[in-house]
């Protein structure tokens, strides 16, 4: 199906442990982005991607790493998960700067 | 620095009545964006619209409609006859166009609870 979506839907995992989740997007958009839901915080922007073996720390980069070895890929990786790390993360991707992002349905992370 | 305000928290409403949400914004940006996004109960972030800064008419969308005023940097949400599947957490952004003000910046959200 065309569109933008976030693997997996639900994860629990321990401190300490690495974890990725994984978006694809199939519009072939040159921007993706990955952001964190917390409550009383908004949304965060963690890291984005203007192209392919392009990106750039957003509001909240420690902890995280990201790679976009492809157009339509953007991993996000806990390297050693915190309970600070607990939160909803959204992928979303657009076609150019500043203009309108599109989201995936989200990634409910729980960190133990 | 880009920053967006929305200063109510919390709404709630009785079934068609109008509701407006409101959205102040901040920024040294000569052009930019401002949007508003719906995150439904079911969780996901849904576009609503993208108004450019040079353009200040208000537009309509059926029961929805933006009022964009540059003189009070304000972007405003109404929903006309507010309907129970209005239920939804809305976020305002905002973008610039400047090498590092491209990215949206949002406000907190303002949670629209439409009562039957």
């Amino acid at each position: 199906d065309a569109g933008i979506t976030q693997s997996p839907r639900y994860k629990i995992t321990e401190t300490g442990r690495q974890v990725t989740l994984m978006c694809h997007q199939t519009w072939s958009h040159s921007y993706m982005f990955w952001y964190r839901q917390d409550l009383g915080h908004g949304l965060r922007l963690i890291y984005y991607s203007a192209a392919a073996d392009i990106t750039d720390k957003g509001e909240v980069p420690d902890g995280y790493v990201v790679s976009r070895s492809k157009t339509e890929n953007f991993p996000l990786t806990l390297e050693s998960a915190t309970r600070s790390q607990t939160s909803v993360y959204f992928c979303a991707s657009g076609t150019r700067a500043g203009y309108e992002q599109y989201f995936g349905p989200g990634t409910r992370l729980t960190v133990t | 620095a880009q920053k967006v305000t929305q200063a109510q928290t919390e709404i709630s409403v009785v079934e068609k009545e109008d509701v407006t949400l409101d959205c102040v914004y901040e920024t040294r940006d000569t052009t930019y964006y401002l949007f508003w996004y719906k995150q439904p109960p079911s969780g996901e972030l849904v576009f609503l619209i993208r108004r450019n800064s040079f353009d200040e008419q208000n537009e309509i969308s059926g029961r929805y409609s933006w009022n964009f005023q540059k003189s009070t940097s304000s972007f405003n949400f109404t929903i006309t006859a507010s309907q129970v599947v209005d239920s939804a957490v809305y976020f305002c952004a905002l973008s610039g166009l400047r090498s590092g003000s491209e990215k949206l910046v949002f406000g907190k959200g303002t949670k629209l609870t439409v009562n039957p």
